[in-house]
């Protein structure tokens, strides 16, 4: 099973300060690699596949890097929506989920 | 609007058989793919499976001997059944689905079940 490590667990930032979000891999699983937001009592939201493109309506200051076994999503300036839970999730050896970032309001 | 919704029982008794269905509108179920996922109370996210529109299946190693995911296109929509539930099946469970079998776009609000006596 590739196991994938998200870090830091949590990042404390303010309105308008850029995140820097890393998800490493236990193998390479080449760009099969997708992140999510997750809010409160709402499902995941994708919002980048294949490692860097953007789901349908991401806004331009969200964006995913990265390939092999080492992944970054970063968020330009940070938004009141943006404090939430993310995940990277991998396909290329069935699913598995990292154990997610909070990104919490300094 | 695509949207999916998950309904079955909310409790289950251990050693019994959980059973769900998500209902699908707005889209088509041709050529997508339709996956269950789960999250157990206040913790990260778990792959159950997947299929295709076809029928083809694929599960979570760790889950397979007790998973099964069905289609009914006539009725738009998949069910999950899980055999032989503990405490640790407790979780809200999620139907997803998407055009490719690599993540997912769209999302139900998910259901909460509860495995007890």
């Amino acid at each position: 099973e590739i196991v994938l490590t998200q870090s830091p667990a949590t990042l404390s930032l303010s309105p308008g300060e850029r995140a820097t979000l890393s998800c490493r891999a236990s193998q390479s699983v080449s760009t099969s690699l997708a992140w999510y937001r997750q809010k409160p009592g709402q499902p995941p939201r994708l919002l980048i596949y294949g490692a860097s493109n953007r789901a349908g309506g991401i806004p331009a200051r969200i964006s995913g890097s990265g390939s092999g076994t080492d992944f970054t999503l970063t968020i330009t300036s940070l938004e009141p929506e943006d404090f939430a839970v993310y995940y990277c999730q991998q396909s290329s050896d069935w699913w598995t989920f990292g154990q997610g970032t909070r990104v919490d309001i300094k | 609007q695509v949207q999916l919704r998950e309904s079955g029982p909310g409790l289950v008794k251990p050693s019994e058989t959980l059973s769900l269905t998500c209902a699908v509108s707005g889209v088509s179920m041709s050529r997508h793919y339709w996956s269950w996922i789960r999250q157990s109370p206040g913790k990260g996210l778990e792959w159950i499976g997947s299929l295709h529109y076809s029928g083809s299946t694929s599960y979570s190693p760790s889950l397979q001997s007790r998973v099964t995911i069905s289609i009914d296109t006539s009725k738009s929509q998949f069910s999950l059944r899980l055999a032989s539930v503990t405490a640790a099946d407790t979780a809200v469970y999620f139907c997803a689905g998407d055009s490719r079998n690599t993540w997912s776009f769209y999302w139900g609000q998910g259901a909460l079940v509860t495995v007890s006596s």
